[in-house]
């Protein structure tokens, strides 16, 4: 079964600094896709970003780039110039390719600080 | 916007009570997921259906049950309702059955009394 884990329950920025996630992950699969997702306070899931675990290069999208370390099972979103916006629950999530559900984390909350 | 819908945004039901859930995919998208949110459970997934067809169960109970029909839209039906149902559940869809990326849709906040 895969797990995932995100240690860091609660983190704070100050606006415009960059701020770094943590997540690990645990399989013995070798096909899967990792993925950011953002919950705001409206509750909606939002994709933030996605990698997928053959590509060996760090998957990024404007201000958002991973860490992605393949051997240490290490998937890591780092939020550069951070907005008040970006203030949110992120999940980091898993899927494997022969199961099709995502597993979640539990969740960090950031906040940003004006 | 996701492109995926749920309908109704909330509900508020009694114990022992039946109700019905709804979700849209995003246009061309033949796969839809259902999962809850709670606060003591976190996002669990519940079911998966592909163009029609039942493709994974989760952490389901017995008493819910869904369905994809041919316009690809899904139902998810929840019965003999308990106060622990009470949740945010969400529907996501994807291109494929398979490991893809899944949007999700705003969901449904379903509160039991």
């Amino acid at each position: 079964a895969q797990t995932v884990t995100q240690s860091q329950p609660e983190m704070s920025v100050q606006e415009a600094e960059t701020v770094t996630l943590s997540c690990t992950y645990d399989t013995s699969e070798s096909d899967y896709y990792l993925f950011w997702y953002k919950q705001p306070p409206s509750r909606q899931m939002i994709l933030v970003i996605r990698q997928e675990a053959y590509k060996q290069q760090n998957a990024t999208e404007n201000r958002f780039s991973v860490n992605f370390q393949k051997a240490a099972k290490s998937f890591s979103l780092k939020i550069s110039d951070s907005q008040l916006g970006d203030a949110a629950m992120y999940f980091c999530a898993f899927v494997s390719g022969s199961a099709r559900q995502l597993t979640f984390g539990s969740g960090t909350q950031l906040t940003v600080l004006p | 916007d996701s492109g995926v819908t749920q309908t109704p945004k909330h509900l508020i039901t009694a114990t022992g009570q039946r109700v019905t859930l709804r979700c849209s995919p995003r246009s061309g998208d033949l796969s839809v997921y259902w999962y809850q949110q709670s606060l003591d459970q976190g996002l669990q997934f519940l079911i998966q259906y592909y163009n029609g067809e039942e493709r994974a169960k989760g952490n389901i109970l017995e008493r819910f049950s869904a369905q994809q029909f041919p316009d690809l839209h899904s139902e998810l039906n929840l019965s003999s309702l308990e106060l622990g149902d009470s949740a945010l559940y969400f529907c996501a869809s994807s291109t494929s059955g398979s490991a893809d990326t899944q949007y999700f849709g705003p969901g449904t906040r379903l509160t039991v009394l």
